[in-house]
């Protein structure tokens, strides 16, 4: 069973919605990746947090995509405007440090479908 | 930049048969190399990792070994299962990118009875 924990593991959208996925890491790890897999399972990385702090994020999740890592509270993924390109997988996963992914476990993921 | 290759998209395989499924990578950074496998419907799982030159490492009877003379981390089993059909994804991180993963493109394994 995976050890992060992500909600709702299925997300139907129409066109211009917000949709808004969450992740619980596993207890104990500050440093949180999201992943988007497409439907050719293609992984694209979006951002990675180190506590409440980004440590990086690509070009796109500036404009229409928001993440945060509240301090007591689960992560999450917001895309302010979906569109039919960003129905995807979108995987979390959490590692107890950002040396080494020696022990990143990743979620089951959020299946986003924008209708 | 730094990315993966995996030149298998599809491998179907007879149960009982060896399997070595191809990953090559480009990086100018000291790299560590991951084997995952994904099963229908659940989280990629971490397989083998690696940053020794020409070690092997070995999980659940899949080995690799890193070749850093050719860029290599190729996965192989001696004998495959039933159980071991599904995606295998093959990914680079290196210490200078906060161990950001580079994915190949996976190999979908079908092992057949």
């Amino acid at each position: 069973n995976s050890k992060v924990i992500q909600t709702p593991r299925y997300l139907v959208k129409g066109q211009g919605q917000k949709a808004k996925m969450r992740c619980i890491p596993e207890k104990g790890h500050p440093v949180v990746f999201w992943y988007q897999q497409n439907k050719n399972n293609e992984f694209k990385f979006l951002i990675n947090f180190q506590n409440q702090e980004v440590l990086q994020q690509i070009d796109m999740t500036e404009k229409r995509f928001s993440a945060e890592c509240p301090s007591n509270s689960p992560c999450s993924l917001e895309i302010q405007s979906s569109e039919a390109g960003d129905s995807a997988l979108y995987l979390c996963a959490s590692s107890p440090d950002s040396i080494s992914n020696e022990r990143l476990f990743f979620g089951h993921g959020t299946k986003l479908s924008v209708l | 930049g730094d990315s993966v290759t995996q030149t298998e998209g599809l491998v179907t395989l007879t149960k009982g048969l060896p399997v070595m499924l191809n990953c090559t990578y480009q990086t100018t950074y000291s790299p560590f190399l991951f084997w995952y496998v994904q099963h229908l419907n659940e989280a990629p799982k971490l397989l083998l990792k690696s940053s020794t030159d020409n070690k092997r490492t070995e999980h659940q009877g899949f080995y690799a070994t890193l070749h850093k003379s050719s860029s290599s981390f190729h996965l192989q089993k001696s004998s495959v299962q039933l159980s071991d059909s599904a995606l295998y994804f093959c990914a680079l991180s290196v210490m200078s990118n906060y161990n950001v993963l580079y994915f190949g493109s996976g190999t979908k394994l079908t092992v057949e009875p």
